[in-house]
Parts: C-alpha cells; sequence; structure tokens
C-alpha cells in the first residue's frame, strides 16, 4: 500500500513569513496527526483529526498555526507568522482505527531565519 | 496526562552483544506501549506494541519488549545487535482504550553499534 505522503520535504523562509505543509494519508485511515519534532526531541503532537473534524488541538499554537482536513483526507499545516523556534521536522502520520499503528510519512523540515 | 521518560541519550554496544534501550512511563489506567525507529532524513517507523497479553512482545528485526506494570517500564531489547541498528529510538504511550488519545513520545535515545 502506498505510504503516507507529505510535501515539501524541505522549506527555508524568512521569519514572520507562511507556510503551508500538505499531507495525503493512507487510503481509509479516518486518523490523522501532525506532530512537531524540533532537534534533539521526541515528536510533539500538535493536532489530531478523526475524518474532518478535530479531536485534539490543546497544543497548537493557534495564534499562529491551523490545520485542516476539509473533506476528511488530505490535510493542510499553515504556519503565519513563522518564528525561529519554529524550525524542525513537520510529520504527519495516519492510522487504521482500532489498529493502533501509526503510519509517519517521512517529514516536512522547516528552517526559519 | 501521559508522559514517557528514556534517561538516555545514547547507548553504545559492540556488534553481536545484547543491547537494552530504556523506557519508563507514566498514564491514568492501562497503558498500550510502543517504540518506533527513526533513521536519518526519514519518517518514523513503527517496531513493535503492547497493548494486551503476553508481557514480552516481540517486533520487527528481532526487537522485543517487555512491559513491567510494577515498575512501569517497557524497555527495549535485541539479543545481538547489529551495526544497521544503530538509529534513534522512541518510546510512546496512550491510555488505553487506545482510538482516541494521540500517542505522547519520549525524547528519544540512540542507539550506535560498533563494529
Amino acid at each position: 500500500e502506498a505510504g503516507v505522503a507529505q510535501s515539501p520535504r524541505y522549506k527555508i523562509i524568512e521569519k514572520r513569513q507562511s507556510v503551508a505543509f500538505w499531507c495525503n494519508p493512507i487510503s481509509g485511515h479516518a486518523t490523522l496527526y501532525w506532530y512537531q519534532q524540533i532537534l534533539g526531541q521526541g515528536p510533539k503532537l500538535l493536532i489530531q483529526f478523526q475524518n474532518n473534524g478535530v479531536v485534539d488541538d490543546s497544543q497548537l499554537p493557534k495564534d499562529r498555526f491551523s490545520a485542516e482536513r476539509l473533506k476528511g483526507v488530505d490535510s493542510t499545516l499553515k504556519i503565519q507568522p513563522a518564528k525561529l523556534e519554529d524550525s524542525a521536522v513537520y510529520l504527519c502520520a495516519s492510522e487504521l482505527s482500532g489498529a493502533n499503528v501509526l503510519t509517519f510519512g517521512a517529514g516536512s523540515r522547516l528552517t526559519v531565519l | 496526562a501521559q508522559s514517557v521518560a528514556q534517561p538516555e541519550d545514547q547507548v553504545n554496544v559492540a556488534e553481536g552483544n545484547p543491547l537494552t534501550v530504556k523506557c519508563t512511563y507514566s498514564v491514568s489506567g492501562n497503558p498500550y506501549l510502543f517504540w518506533y525507529v527513526q533513521y536519518p532524513n526519514r519518517g518514523l517507523q513503527f517496531l513493535l506494541k503492547y497493548i494486551t497479553g503476553d508481557n514480552l512482545v516481540k517486533g520487527s528485526y528481532g526487537f522485543e519488549a517487555e512491559f513491567n506494570k510494577s515498575q512501569t517500564s517497557f524497555h527495549l531489547k535485541k539479543p545481538s545487535a547489529l551495526v544497521s541498528d544503530s538509529a534513534l529510538y522512541f518510546c510512546a504511550v496512550r491510555a488505553a482504550p487506545g482510538g482516541r488519545r494521540a500517542l505522547t513520545f519520549g525524547s528519544g535515545t540512540r542507539l550506535q553499534v560498533q563494529p
């Protein structure tokens, strides 16, 4: 089966600019996650979707981060305006209901200058 | 709240020797526990999980992990390390039943296997 697709793989922007990341989960996976992984740290949850509804966005910095999954399939994560501390790898993962296995994409590496 | 501690930033082991990567957790109720591995410039790959049943679970690439409820631990083990096992290993937890809670990850342990 095809894996979780993410794009772009790499992005370099200036602080205060905006950026968007896209994720296409595995077909049939109802749950989609966005995690932020700062260098030297473990992944930290930003937002969890079940189909097109938000399950958990308690750790999403809502003043600058937004995410949507309009049709319950693809998802977009946006940062506006970016700060230096947003430099990280943004990981998308999807999960088949009841499987208890998250499948991760390769990630999108963001560098904010 | 749920959390994971990986007390070692790095573990060094010689090829052919047994390896252990430590993990302790904190969660309300019964835990679902996981190990993931990350190779350079790659996403996280699932290794194994404990949901219920036998405390010793076996996973990919010869890895296994032992669930110890009294010590709230889930250490990753392999009887004989390979150089190709060198990577970053993450332990993760979610509260049972696992459907609606996201995984919480530890900070990771870098495994270095010397030839």
